[in-house]
């Protein structure tokens, strides 16, 4: 166990639809980041929260959008679904904003666009 | 920007074989370096990493030495099991890259008994 959560497990929704994941960090730690594992394909980096602000962006298309809390969890929302978006989403957290530290991953969100 | 480039896969064993994949990586900084690995219907987990030139990660029987003349992070073991089929990222994490973790494309491994 990682220590961090991600809810829901599964998730089927239809094209057009808005979803929110939701990623509860290691306790303690203040960053949390997201990425998306389509089939077949590696890790892809969306976003970094860092104590509640926002400190790296990668690949995160306009439609999405991530936030975290003054609790530390984070919320990453999905709109506009597009059978694309179909993908595991993973949530991982570090202790600080540091690099040279393991990330700790959840066991992710698998969202089904139909 | 940073990158990390591995083997493709898959890659299929036979049980007690040699294992290595292939790992490089393109950093402005001084990164730490990591190998997680993905079993079925799991999320990530760290299976090793170095933070420095020279050092070696270790664990579970699979090694990886970080060598910075060569860019390099190539993941061994010298006798797989069954038990070691996954999916084997390399990835790296620096300052420079705004301290977000960037993965390689993953390699599958697959070993037979």
């Amino acid at each position: 166990d990682s220590g961090v959560t991600q809810t829901p497990k599964h998730l089927i929704t239809a094209t057009g639809q808005r979803v929110t994941l939701r990623c509860s960090p290691r306790s303690g730690d203040l960053s949390v980041y997201w990425y998306q594992q389509s089939l077949d394909q590696g890790l892809q980096f969306l976003i970094q929260y860092y104590n509640g602000e926002e400190r790296a962006k990668g690949n995160i298309l306009e439609r999405f959008s991530a936030q975290q809390f003054p609790d530390l969890h984070s919320e990453l929302n999905l709109s506009s679904l597009e059978l694309g978006d179909s993908a595991l989403y993973f949530c991982a957290s570090t202790p600080g904003d540091r690099g040279s530290t393991e990330a700790f991953f959840g066991q992710g969100t698998r969202l089904t666009v139909v | 920007g940073n990158s990390v480039t591995q083997m493709e896969g898959p890659v299929t064993l036979s049980e007690e074989a040699f294992l290595t994949i292939n790992c490089t990586y393109t950093a402005t900084g001084y990164p730490s370096l990591f190998w997680y690995v993905q079993y079925p219907g799991e999320g990530l987990q760290l299976l090793l990493k170095a933070t420095k030139a020279d050092d070696k990660g270790s664990n579970k029987g699979f090694e990886a030495t970080y060598r910075k003349e060569t860019t390099s992070f190539h993941l061994e073991k010298g006798s797989v099991q069954v038990s070691d089929s996954a999916v084997y990222f390399c990835a790296l994490s620096d300052a420079t890259g705004g301290f977000k973790t960037i993965f390689g494309a993953g390699t599958r491994l697959f070993v037979k008994a």
